[in-house]
This record gives structure tokens, C-alpha cells and sequence, in this order.
């Protein structure tokens, strides 16, 4: 089973500043299968990235990802007030599929 | 519009039996596997298991393979996720989302079904 950890557990940020989240797989993710979701209070979880870099449909172009093999990050580049929530790391290359612990990021 | 809606809030006694429902619409059920997510209070996900609607083959995680059961009737378009006998650890928010293909991001998620096991 591929363990996915997360860096760090919280991030407190103002709004429009950089944020970065780290994904880190204890092996190698087969062909970049990893994605990544945000989740807001009461929400379902929603998909922001897929093949480690690729913007789902209706994602705002200030979400990125990017990495390969077992390091990969999410960047937003300007936090905006709705970005505050909690982001999953997922791989989907190989079963079970895992998914990180999660990073809040939450308002300074 | 692709959707996913799950049935309704359930509070169940230990040792009773439940299903959950996970209905599809706007796409082709039997051309997508079908996910489900935990999440326990406060926590974060867990994948379950999934199956392929359109011959009902699944794949389970080791960690829920025997104390849950996945099931799907295309017929009504529908996903089911299944407790012969329910404990107090069960007590969670379970998500069904859709998979791209073999292999694949989960996209879109239902809204969630939270069950309740308390004595």
C-alpha cells in the first residue's frame, strides 16, 4: 500500500499570499496518478488536479500541481478568501488507492 | 449535469444491518466505476472499495474487505454500500464518487451519507 504524507498538518495564511502544499508517497506513484481535492466544512470533497498536474474543469488557473514519482505539490499562487479549507493528496495508480492525511489551510 | 445523490442520514443500533444508496444521472452508469469514501468525525479519507456497475466486479481495500459489502444495480443506475452488522466504529460520513476510467480521479462526489451507530 502507497503511504501518502502530507506537509504540513496547517498552514496560516493571509489572503493573497503563496500557498504550497507538499504530497509525498513512500513509493513511487505509477504514471503521476495522483490528484488533489479540497474539502470545505459540511462539503463533499471536490477535485482540484489530476495526473499531478492537470486543472480539473472550473478550476481557477491560481491552483497548480506539479511533481512526479513520489514528490508532489500543490500550489496556489494568491489565496483568495474561498481557498481556506482542507486539501487531499489521492494516488490512484495502484489499488488500494490512498489518500494523503490532509493540509488545512486556514486564515492568519 | 453529471450527479451523484445518496440516500438520506441513518441512525442504527450496534449489530443492526444497513444499505446506502449512491444514484447516478447525466452519463452512462455502466461506463464508470464507482468509489466509496469514508470519513470518520474530524478525520480525514479513506478509500473503501470500488465497483464496475456494468458487471458488478469490485475491488476492496484490505482494510474494509469482509466488513462491508459493494453492490450496484444498473438497472436503476445505482450504487450500494452495505453493513451486515453495524458497530459504533462505524459511525461515519461515507462518500460515492465516480472514477474516470480503470484507474482513475474520483469526479464528482455525491453529497455524502452520514451514519450514526449508537446504542
Amino acid at each position: 500500500e502507497i503511504v501518502l504524507t502530507q506537509s504540513p498538518g496547517t498552514l496560516s495564511l493571509s489572503p493573497g499570499e503563496r500557498a504550497t502544499l507538499s504530497c509525498r508517497a513512500s513509493q513511487s506513484v505509477s504514471s503521476s496518478y495522483l490528484a488533489w481535492y479540497q474539502q470545505k466544512p459540511g462539503q463533499a470533497p471536490r477535485l482540484l488536479i489530476y495526473g499531478a498536474s492537470s486543472r480539473a474543469t472550473g478550476i481557477p488557473d491560481r491552483f497548480s500541481g506539479s511533481g512526479s514519482g513520489t514528490d508532489f505539490t500543490l500550489t496556489i499562487s494568491r489565496l483568495e478568501p474561498e481557498d481556506f479549507a482542507v486539501y487531499y493528496c489521492q494516488q490512484y495508480g495502484s489499488s488500494p488507492f490512498t489518500f494523503g492525511g490532509g493540509t488545512k489551510v486556514e486564515i492568519k | 449535469e453529471v450527479q451523484l445523490v445518496q440516500s438520506g442520514a441513518e441512525v442504527k443500533k450496534p449489530g443492526e444491518s444497513l444499505r446506502i444508496s449512491c444514484k447516478g444521472s447525466g452519463y452512462s452508469f455502466t461506463s464508470y466505476w464507482i468509489s466509496w469514501v469514508r470519513q470518520m468525525p474530524g478525520k480525514g479519507l479513506e478509500w473503501m472499495g470500488r465497483i464496475d456497475p456494468s458487471d458488478s466486479y469490485t475491488n476492496y481495500s484490505p482494510s474494509f474487505q469482509g466488513h462491508v459489502t459493494i453492490s450496484a444495480d444498473k438497472s436503476i443506475s445505482t450504487a450500494y454500500l452495505q453493513w451486515s452488522s453495524l458497530k459504533a466504529s462505524d459511525t461515519a460520513m461515507y462518500y460515492c464518487a465516480r472514477e474516470g476510467g480503470w484507474n482513475s480521479w474520483f469526479d464528482p462526489w455525491g453529497q455524502g451519507t452520514l451514519v450514526t451507530v449508537s446504542s
